[in-house]
Formats: C-alpha cells, structure tokens, sequence
C-alpha cells in the first residue's frame, strides 16, 4: 500500500530535550516536506527536500533542522524544543512534474506534539 | 508572494444540496493548484490536482475548475453526504513552483 508514515503520532516533551520525528514513504517520490499545522493559522511549511542531499527552508524554518540521505526518508529533528513548538506536524511527498513542480502530494497521518 | 484565501471559512448545509467552495490565488503564474481533504485531527488526503493547462477536473461528485486569469479555484460537490463533512484546503504552488502554500480552508458541515 502506497503511503507515507510518521512517527511517534503523539509526544509529549520538555523544554530543549532533543527529539526526531521520523517520515518515511515507500512511493520512491522525489520531493518531501514537512508542515506545521496551528489553528487560524493554516498549514504552514517548514523544510523541503527535493531529492536526497537537497534541502532548503519553507516559510517557518527557525528552530528546525531536516536531513535527507536516503530517498525514502526525511527525518525532522528538533534540537532544542520550546512551548512555541507545540502543533500538529505533517509530512508530505510528492513526484516532481515538469519544470520541478509539485504534483499530488500525499500526506502522512501526523504527530501531535505538546512541549511543556 | 503567493498567497492563498478561502471564502466561506464554514458553511452548513443540508443533505442533498449542490454546493460550491471558493479559492482565490494571488500569483496567477501557478502550475496546477490541489484541493484536498481534511478530517478533524487526520491527515490530508488528495482530491483533485488540476494542471495550469486544464479549465476543470472531475472525481466522482466532485469538480474542481480553474480559471488562472481572474486567480480562482472552485470545488463544487454535488449531492452533498454527512461524510462528505471536513475541512477542504486547496493549495497553489509560489513562483518557481517547489513550494505550497495553502488555504486556511472552509470546514464543511452537511447535515442529515
């Protein structure tokens, strides 16, 4: 079955531990993404990745690192997490059409997590 | 910057009725434009992908049209269910086409 998993789906953490979000899709696409999603505020997007070993910031970036090194993969890493960070995070994939354009992007079921 | 709005941000109808969701884009160079689906507290799923060459794309109940020139997007669902009830996002690429940005989306409620 074609799909793209997260992990953990809920975490609860303190302020500055360290913690990894893992994304994985198993539909060999190029490009993946991560967005943050808070209410009145929309989806928002945090890192892209359009093939392995290239990666460049969304719109939200600050405070988030991302790394690609396998196609399938596109962890996202939180080094030092603050309250602020607290959302509803999602990853994305998609192929890349002509002119690199994103085509239907297929998202993973997201992480629900609350940094006291 | 590409900046993407939806209007209503809610709307209840009754079972049975046609009803229309409305997306407005403000960079009109996009090269396709995605409607998706959203239930509380789930991922998005796909609906409709129409490619900047299309005027509209149809899925079942849905049709999703596209007019570039005047930066809309509609989704019309005929024949509204109780589970058709969810948010529905539409996104657009920026300029260079590698990012999206999205609506806030309209949370739809069709009642039995």
């Amino acid at each position: 079955e074609a799909q793209v998993t997260q992990n953990p789906r809920y975490l609860i953490t303190v302020t500055g531990k360290k913690l990894t979000v893992t994304c994985s899709q198993n539909m060999n696409h190029e490009y993946m993404s991560w967005y943050r999603q808070d209410p009145g505020l929309g989806l928002r997007q945090i890192y892209y990745s359009m093939n392995v070993e290239v990666t460049d910031k969304g719109d939200v970036p600050e405070g988030y690192k991302v790394s690609r090194k396998e196609k399938r993969n596109f962890p996202l890493i939180l080094e030092s997490p603050s309250p602020n960070q607290t959302s509803l995070y999602f990853c994305a994939s998609s192929f890349l059409g002509s002119q690199g354009a994103v085509e239907t992007q297929y998202f993973g079921p997201g992480t629900r997590l609350l940094v006291l | 910057k590409q900046e993407v709005t939806q209007i209503p941000a809610a709307l209840s109808v009754p079972e049975g009725e046609n009803l229309v969701l409305n997306c407005s884009f403000t960079d009109s160079a996009i090269y396709n434009l995605q409607w998706f689906r959203q239930d509380p507290g789930k991922g998005l799923t796909s609906l409709l992908l129409i490619q900047s060459s299309q005027r509209e794309q149809t899925s079942g109940r849905l049709n999703a049209s596209l007019d570039k020139s005047s930066g809309r997007s509609t989704l019309y669902i005929a024949a509204s269910q109780p589970g058709d009830s969810a948010t529905y996002l539409c996104a657009a690429p920026n300029t260079g086409f590698q990012k999206l940005v999205f609506g806030t989306g309209t949370r739809l409620l069709v009642s039995p």
